[in-house]
């Protein structure tokens, strides 16, 4: 159980293009995700935390207004990175905390494979 | 400010040795700290907690909160616990909502 999907797993584009990277809880309800970026050889940054049904809150020196995030349901949580650069390229990860019966969220973090973004 | 500091990039230990990969934090409360393992072409995934007090194969790992320390530690190292090692704490930001901060890593590296 406590599977998280990210689609797709790797996109090239084109600068100037805008990404949309989808991230799924698929046998669990998460009332938060959390979207991190990896450069190489590097510790993952968290770039921002959404809960489900309202506004994502973003780490300082993360663009929101380039990295749009939704969180539409307790399943999907969807990142955009609008007008691509090249120093966008990246490895996006996201992961997902359920929610539990009493309410009370999880403490543990459950992680996509990853989206690995080249842009052009 | 959380921080999570791990010392060591790499670390390379025979078969049988024992292991001990090192984190240290800065947390002005009372933190939540984990170990997640990354092997080779596969996700992140959780390891352990402090929370949880438990062994998982054969890794254990205590809160020294005087020494700020959450060091993972394994008696006799198994090639099959070669992997990327990535501590991390949680804990409540000075805006009031939890965040989760990882270490940069440990890569170790158990040599037959």
């Amino acid at each position: 159980g406590a599977v998280v999907s990210q689609h797709p797993s790797r996109v090239i584009c084109k600068s100037g293009t805008s990404v949309k990277i989808e991230c799924r809880s698929l046998d669990f309800q998460a009332t938060t995700m959390f979207w991190y970026r990896q450069f190489p050889k590097q510790s993952l940054m968290l770039m921002a935390t959404s809960n489900e049904g309202s506004k994502a809150t973003y780490e300082q020196g993360v663009e929101k207004d380039k990295f749009l995030i939704n969180h539409a349901s307790l399943t999907l949580s969807t990142l955009t990175v609008t007008s691509a650069h090249p120093e966008d390229s990246s490895f996006y990860i996201c992961s997902a905390r359920p929610g539990t019966s009493g309410g009370r969220a999880s403490d543990t973090q459950y992680f996509g494979p990853g989206t690995r973004l080249t842009v052009l | 400010a959380q921080r999570v500091t791990q010392p060591e990039k790499l670390l390379s230990v025979f078969k049988g040795a024992p292991v001990e990969l090192k984190c240290n934090y800065s947390y002005s409360g009372s933190p939540e700290l984990f170990w997640y393992v990354q092997y080779s072409r596969q996700r992140l995934q959780l390891l352990l907690r402090h929370i949880s007090r438990e062994s998982i194969k054969g890794f254990t790992a205590d809160l020294n909160k005087g020494e700020t320390s959450f060091h993972l530690k394994k008696p006799f190292a198994q090639e099959e616990d070669s992997a990327m090692y990535y501590c991390a704490l949680s804990g409540i930001n000075s805006g009031g909502y939890q965040k989760v901060t990882f270490g940069t890593g440990t890569k170790l590296q158990v040599i037959p």
